[in-house]
């Protein structure tokens, strides 16, 4: 059974820092990883999408790398602002799951002015 | 491009009541996801939905149902709620299985 795990639980930082999220799961037989953000009381909102070919991809301040052999992906963020203040979701596509995502606890980012 | 339309955005309703909730996919995804986020849970896979039939479903008692139309709309349905199916449920569109999930904004059920 696949289980993912997000580490740290909440994170707080000063404005203008760089930070990393930590995401692992247990089974390295994946299609790919999806990283999400998701605002108090909202949906989530689709941040980058590694295929399992992949190794890393990028957009903007955001870089989500992928290391399936060791079950690891993490989420780097550049000069943090405080509207990245929100909870963040990685989520895996097993490859004997079908189109099942499973989805780590989360990560709940605040970022101070 | 209009995203995933999920309708009601609230809803109360009484134990034992049953409910349903809809969902509107992306313009040409055909599979449509929907999930169970609470608190103490997390996000749970609820059932998958691919050309009108069920093609994955989730670790959930028959009281949870759903259905595809034609047009790749969704509805998922739950019958005699009870107090612990207060949850924010989501639904999520895919063009295709190596494809990303684009999610919708949820519907907020409060079971009384």
């Amino acid at each position: 059974k696949q289980e993912v795990t997000q580490i740290p639980a909440a994170l707080s930082v000063p404005e203008g820092e760089n930070l990393v999220l930590n995401c692992s799961f247990t089974d390295s037989a994946i299609y790919n990883l999806q990283w999400f953000r998701q605002d108090p009381g909202k949906g989530l909102t689709s941040l980058l999408l590694i295929q399992s070919s992949q190794r890393e991809q990028t957009s903007g301040r955001l870089n989500a790398s992928l290391d399936k052999s060791s079950g690891r992906s993490t989420l780097y963020i550049a000069a943090s602002q405080p509207g990245d203040s929100a909870t963040y979701l990685c989520a895996v596509r097993h490859e004997t799951s079908g189109s099942r995502l499973t989805f780590g606890e989360g990560t709940q980012l605040t970022v101070n002015p | 491009k209009a995203g995933v339309t999920q309708t009601p955005r609230y809803l109360i309703k009484t134990r034992g009541q049953q409910v349903t909730l809809s969902c509107s996919p992306i313009s040409g995804h055909r599979s449509v996801s929907w999930y169970q986020q609470t608190p103490g849970q997390g996000l749970q896979f609820l059932f998958e939905y691919f050309s009108e039939t069920q093609r994955n479903k989730g670790n959930f008692p028959g009281r949870f149902s759903g259905r595809q139309f034609s047009n790749s709309r969704s509805e998922m349905n739950v019958s005699t709620l009870e107090l612990g199916d207060s949850a924010l449920y989501l639904c999520a569109s895919s063009p295709g299985t190596e494809k990303g999930y684009t999610f919708g904004s949820g519907t907020r059920l409060t079971v009384v």
